[in-house]
């Protein structure tokens, strides 16, 4: 079935470190979706990617979305103790009719003071 | 209001218990999801309401039913859980279900332990 990866699924950083988690697709994305999850929270939506080859950036966050529209990437600068959380890349992936919204496997983000 | 609001926030219930979970958006949405979600993995899709018409079913099993009475209301019945179906239960909305410039916003959940 489709499937969207991320890597790592866990990643542990000092504050002030960088931070970037990998998204990949077995199939070609309509657009791009990250969410963030805090811990015992719910996903809430940071940024929507639709063009190939696209970059938004959202202060310390940079959102890139691969030229194959396959991939997508999530860099923090500058960690702080408030990034934490998990996460989410999530493909719209158009199949007949329908798109669903398929989220990533996620990861875990831990920012050590 | 930008607001998906989930009821209740906790359930536990018996394994020959009925009981539904309720979520509400006012935000003319007309796409509503229910999502389940069990510890460190991601949300996964089980339904998909579009203009009140069920329009995606992930091959959920039927001891789940979903109901849309209105554009703004969606619930979840429940019947005959097993205690693998605990989990994070969690409502999203989104103005279409086509998702061309738009996102999906959730609520806080259900968190539903079946014993």
């Amino acid at each position: 079935g489709q499937q969207v990866m991320q890597i790592p699924q866990y990643q542990h950083v000092q504050e002030g470190e960088d931070f970037t988690t990998y998204c990949n697709s077995s199939t070609t994305l309509s657009n791009i979706q990250w969410y963030k999850q805090r811990p015992g929270g719910h996903p809430v939506f940071l940024i929507q990617l639709v063009k190939s080859g696209e970059v938004k950036k959202q202060k310390r966050l940079t959102f890139q979305f691969g030229e194959a529209k396959k991939n997508s990437s999530l860099h923090i600068t500058a960690t702080q103790t408030t990034d934490v959380g998990t996460y989410f890349c999530a493909g719209i992936i158009s199949s007949g009719s329908a798109r669903q919204l398929t989220f990533g496997s996620g990861t875990q983000l831990t920012v050590l003071p | 209001d930008t607001e998906v609001t989930q009821t209740p926030k906790h359930l536990v219930m018996g394994m020959t218990n009925k009981k539904s979970l309720k979520c509400e958006q006012h935000m003319g949405h007309r796409a509503m999801y229910w999502y389940k979600q069990k510890a460190k993995k991601p949300p996964e899709l089980m339904f998909v309401y579009s203009y009140e018409k069920l329009s995606i079913n992930e091959s959920v099993p039927s001891r789940f039913s979903p109901e849309c009475p209105n554009s703004s209301l969606l619930n979840l019945h429940l019947h005959a859980l097993q205690p693998e179906d605990s989990a994070l239960y969690l409502c999203a909305s989104s103005q279409d279900r086509w998702l061309r410039n738009t996102e999906a916003f959730f609520g806080q959940g259900t968190r539903l332990t079946v014993v």
